[in-house]
C-alpha cells in the first residue's frame, strides 16, 4: 500500500526553529511537495523535490533522501503567521498527489 | 486574479438529495482535481481530467460524478448524498498532469449531509 506519515501535532517557539519529517512508501516516486494550510483555507505550495539534497527559499527549506524515503521541512525565525498544518505529499508513478495527513504547527509566543 | 473559484462556500444538505459543487478556473490549467478532506485523513483525489473532455477516478470515487466540457469548468456531482460524503471538497488545477506540476487549491466547499 501506499503511505505517508507526518506527525500529528508539533509546537514551537517564536524566533525558533522547527523541522517537520514525512516519510513515505509508494509506487513508484516522482517528486515530494510540501503545502502549508493555515485553518479553514486552501493549501498552499511551499517546495518541490524530486532530486535528494536541500532546497532552500527563504525561512523555509526542504530536504529530500529518495533512498531513506523521508523528507523534512524546516521553517527557521519561526512567526506567528506560521501556525498553521503542512502537507506533505508525494507524486506516485501513475502522477498522482498521495498525501499525508498533515502535521499541525502551534507557534507559542 | 480569480485562480480557483467554487460555489457554494457551504451547504447542509438532506440525505438523499443530489448536488453540484461548481468549480471554474481562469489560469487556463489543463488538468483539474477534485479532492475531500477529512479530519485526521490526508487529502484524498475523488475524481480527476487531464484535459477537457477527459476525466478519471481517483481514490474514492463512489457516490461521485464529474464532467469536463471546457478547460475552465469542472462541477462534482453527488446523485444521492450520504452521511459518509459530509467533507470538505477542495478542487485543485495544474498546467499538466504530472511531472512536477504545481496543484493549485480553490478555497473550499463545505458540505454537511444530514
Amino acid at each position: 500500500g501506499q503511505n505517508i506519515d507526518q506527525p500529528t501535532e508539533m509546537t514551537a517557539t517564536e524566533g525558533a526553529i522547527v523541522q517537520i519529517n514525512c516519510t513515505y512508501q509508494t509506487s513508484g516516486f516522482n517528486g515530494l511537495f510540501w503545502y502549508q494550510q493555515h485553518a479553514g483555507e486552501a493549501p498552499t505550495f511551499l517546495s518541490y523535490n524530486v532530486l535528494d539534497g536541500l532546497e532552500e527559499k527563504g525561512r523555509f527549506s526542504s530536504f529530500l533522501s529518495r533512498s531513506k524515503g523521508y523528507s523534512y521541512l524546516l521553517l527557521k525565525e519561526l512567526q506567528m503567521k506560521d501556525s498553521a498544518s503542512y502537507l506533505c505529499a508525494v507524486e506516485d508513478s501513475n502522477y498522482q498527489l498521495i498525501w499525508g495527513a498533515g502535521t499541525k504547527l502551534i507557534i507559542k509566543p | 486574479t480569480a485562480g480557483i473559484t467554487q460555489a457554494p462556500t457551504s451547504q447542509i444538505l438532506a440525505a438523499g438529495r443530489s448536488m453540484t459543487l461548481r468549480c471554474t478556473q481562469d489560469m487556463r490549467h489543463n488538468a483539474m482535481y477534485w479532492y475531500r478532506q477529512d479530519l485526521g485523513l490526508g487529502l484524498r483525489l475523488i475524481h480527476y481530467s487531464n484535459t477537457a473532455g477527459t476525466t478519471g477516478k481517483g481514490e474514492v470515487p463512489d457516490g461521485y460524478s464529474v464532467s469536463r466540457a471546457n478547460t475552465d469548468d469542472f462541477p462534482l456531482t453527488l446523485a444521492s448524498a450520504v452521511p459518509s460524503q459530509t467533507s470538505v471538497y477542495f478542487c485543485a488545477s495544474s498546467g499538466a498532469s504530472g511531472g512536477q506540476d504545481t496543484q493549485y487549491f480553490g478555497p473550499g466547499t463545505r458540505l454537511t449531509v444530514l
